[in-house]
């Protein structure tokens, strides 16, 4: 399988802990992205990386949030002290960046469900 | 800010029937449209993206149509079946916002057999 990779798929945490994401783009793909998703409601943009650099972080939810992508190739979603408003899916997705039309669609993982009690 | 919005929040076909989805977004300016598939607790799944300067794009069943001046996509699935039971996102690409996709609400869509 050559999708988007998420892991883990669930994640239950007590409230103030610490939590970690991890994606896997699609292997050509030099573009990543983290959307969150509360019920009923579409994906929310948090951060994106080109290569290693991330190069929007304005919309993360709070310095709780952090993320990486060290070699430019997976990259983790942390969330820090979790409060039981942080529940969501986080869905990661992946793009390419080139000449042609549609390097630009996302494509999406299964996302991770996080439920903080 | 750029603002999309879904019309109807759900939806209840028969089986066979044509149906079509609503999407409109507040600033024209805009990149891409793309509309997605997402079923019940899974990620999303592209089902089509419309660059700004094309009018429809399709594959298969389905049928996308962007008016960009009117800042509205319509979604067009033809004879539905119950495989089709999902719900459909419309997400834009803003010319002024970067790289991130803003997503409408949805269009939670059942066809019953």
């Amino acid at each position: 399988d050559t999708g988007v990779s998420q892991n883990p798929r669930h994640k239950i945490t007590k409230r103030g802990q610490n939590v970690t994401f991890r994606c896997d783009p699609i292997s050509e793909h030099n573009r990543l992205y983290w959307y969150r998703q509360t019920l009923g409601q579409g994906p929310e943009f948090l951060t994106y990386f080109q290569n290693e650099a991330q190069l929007d972080k304005s919309r993360l939810l709070s310095d709780r949030f952090s993320a990486e992508r060290p070699k430019g190739s997976f990259s983790t979603l942390e969330i820090q002290r979790t409060e039981q408003g942080d529940s969501a899916m986080y869905l990661c997705a992946s793009s390419s960046f080139g000449q042609t039309p549609l390097s630009y669609e996302q494509y999406f993982g299964p996302g991770t469900r996080l439920t903080v009690t | 800010k750029q603002e999309v919005t879904q019309i109807p929040a759900a939806l209840s076909v028969p089986e066979g029937e044509n149906l079509v989805l609503n999407c409109s977004f507040t600033d024209s300016a805009i990149y891409n449209l793309q509309w997605f598939r997402q079923d019940p607790g899974k990620g999303l799944t592209s089902l089509l993206l419309i660059q700004s300067s094309q009018r429809e794009q399709t594959s298969g069943r389905l049928n996308a149509s962007l008016d960009k001046s009117s800042g509205r996509s319509t979604l067009y699935i033809a004879a539905s079946q119950p495989g089709d039971s999902a719900t459909y996102l419309c997400a834009v690409r803003s010319n002024n916002a970067g790289n991130m996709l803003t997503f409408g609400g949805g269009t939670r869509l059942m066809v019953k057999p």
